[in-house]
């Protein structure tokens, strides 16, 4: 089963931030928390990850909370391709399989 | 840069027929998943192969089964099919030792559809 919690969708108007929360109180100390996407049609996509400090890529950004129960996904300016749904999962360093859970279903709004 | 192919793209099976979707993963990657993907739920992990051995395998039954070949393209099979495996089959890769949650690449996925 999955470790994550999600809301089951989100709206988000084109051009503003978008905010994807992620609670996993029973994370780890050896588990990292990966982000994909999924857009419809297509297979999932890799987004971003962290352990406990906040990361940025060229996608998005990951806020961890300090006690690592919780987490954000955070798109910076939603654009219309960003509309997919959205997969917060937990897993370790070695070759465990990701586990996906049902993710929040973004929807970005002209 | 082909990224992971799979095919067919749709398929159409009666039940208790056998199927066999076929992935040829990324360039350099030499670890294949497969997952099943259920209308309106998550990807379910089925299998992972590498070096051709069936590495760790989710909670399937025997009637999924898989092969990877010397060239790291790796063949899922479903015999006995129910309606119930209609889903989405998913193929991810990715380079060993990889390691966590990232470096995986998907393909598209194989729509079968069991009547």
């Amino acid at each position: 089963d999955a470790k994550t919690t999600q809301p089951p969708s989100m709206d988000c108007a084109e051009g503003r931030a978008a905010n994807l929360p992620c609670n996993h109180s029973t994370i780890s100390g050896n588990e990292y928390v990966y982000w994909y996407r999924q857009i419809h049609s297509q297979g999932p996509q890799y987004i971003i990850h962290g352990l406990k400090n906040n990361e940025t890529n060229e996608m998005a950004s990951l806020i961890i909370t300090e006690d690592r129960k919780s987490s954000t996904l955070i798109l910076p300016h939603a654009t219309l391709r960003d509309t997919a749904v959205y997969y917060c999962i937990v897993c370790n360093s070695g070759n465990t399989p990701l586990v996906f859970g049902k993710g929040t279903r973004l929807s970005v709004i002209a | 840069d082909a990224g992971v192919t799979q095919s067919p793209t749709h398929l159409i099976k009666t039940r208790g027929q056998q199927v066999t979707l076929r992935c040829s993963p990324k360039s350099g990657h030499d670890t294949v998943s497969w997952y099943q993907q259920a209308l309106g739920q998550g990807p379910q992990f089925i299998f992972q192969y590498y070096e051709e051995e069936e590495r760790q395998r989710g909670n399937f039954p025997d009637r999924f089964s898989g092969h990877q070949f010397p060239n790291y393209s790796s063949e899922l099979n479903v015999n006995a099919l129910l309606l119930g495996d209609s889903a989405l089959y998913l193929c991810a890769s990715r380079k060993d030792p990889g390691g966590g949650g990232h470096g995986y690449t998907f393909g598209s996925g194989t729509r079968l559809t069991v009547v």
